[in-house]
């Protein structure tokens, strides 16, 4: 059974701040990592993938990758209310073409 | 980015009524449409994958026969909810990926569907 965990918050951050979600899993077989949001009543949004390990930055946007670990982690720099909602990780096997969700962190960005 | 749009948005319907919900990719062909099912502050649970012009494959636990999928066309697949029951009441989002593409997929807006 493939898992992928997730801190399920809120996790609160003032206007400003860097907010820090993280995400781990449990096949080490996992080869391609996803971000989504997902704003309340809505579907998610992709923000960032990532394939190999290390940073990969996207405007406000950071992604970690650690394999060994087995945990991907996303920063948001200069967090606004808007960055408001729930933060998805998804992984996918190389041996399969359907990520396995989180069930996603919610993000609180208060003025 | 590509475009999936569902239809309908919210639906509400009496128990024991069947409930269609339609997924179409309006750019581009979607070979591949997923659909899930996520309840209240639950993550996303994929239901189905369905391959243009073949059955659908169910996950584990999806009954077949209660959730049709067709996916008839390379734009365009549906859910019916069949004799819906209020246990069915969930946020319904299809997702659809491309030729050729093997990590991205695009979803649509999702269907609230109430079962009273």
């Amino acid at each position: 059974q493939k898992e992928v965990e997730q801190n399920s918050g809120p996790l609160s951050v003032p206007e400003g701040a860097i907010a820090s979600l993280n995400c781990t899993y449990s096949d080490r077989g996992s080869q391609s990592f996803f971000w989504y949001r997902q704003y309340s009543g809505k579907s998610p949004e992709l923000i960032m993938f990532i394939y190999s390990n290390g940073d990969k930055e996207d405007g406000r946007f950071t992604a970690q990758l650690n394999k060994a670990s087995q945990y991907v982690s996303l920063l948001i720099r200069d967090s606004q209310p808007s960055d408001s909602a729930t933060y998805l990780c998804a992984v996918k096997s190389g041996g399969s073409y359907i990520p396995t969700f989180g069930r996603g962190t919610s993000l609180i960005v208060h003025p | 980015g590509a475009v999936v749009s569902q239809h309908p948005s919210r639906v509400i319907c009496k128990s024991g009524t069947s409930v269609k919900i339609e997924c179409r990719s309006l750019d581009f062909q979607a070979t591949t449409m997923f659909w899930y099912r996520q309840f209240p502050k639950q993550s996303l649970m994929l239901m189905a994958t369905s391959n243009e012009g073949s059955k659908a494959t169910y996950e584990q636990g999806v009954e077949k026969d209660k959730f049709l999928i067709n996916h008839a066309s390379l734009t365009l697949s549906t859910l019916t909810v069949t004799s819906a029951h209020p246990e069915d009441s969930s946020f319904y989002i299809c997702s659809a990926r491309g030729r050729g593409w093997t990590d991205t997929q695009y979803f649509g807006p999702g269907t609230r569907l109430t079962v009273l």
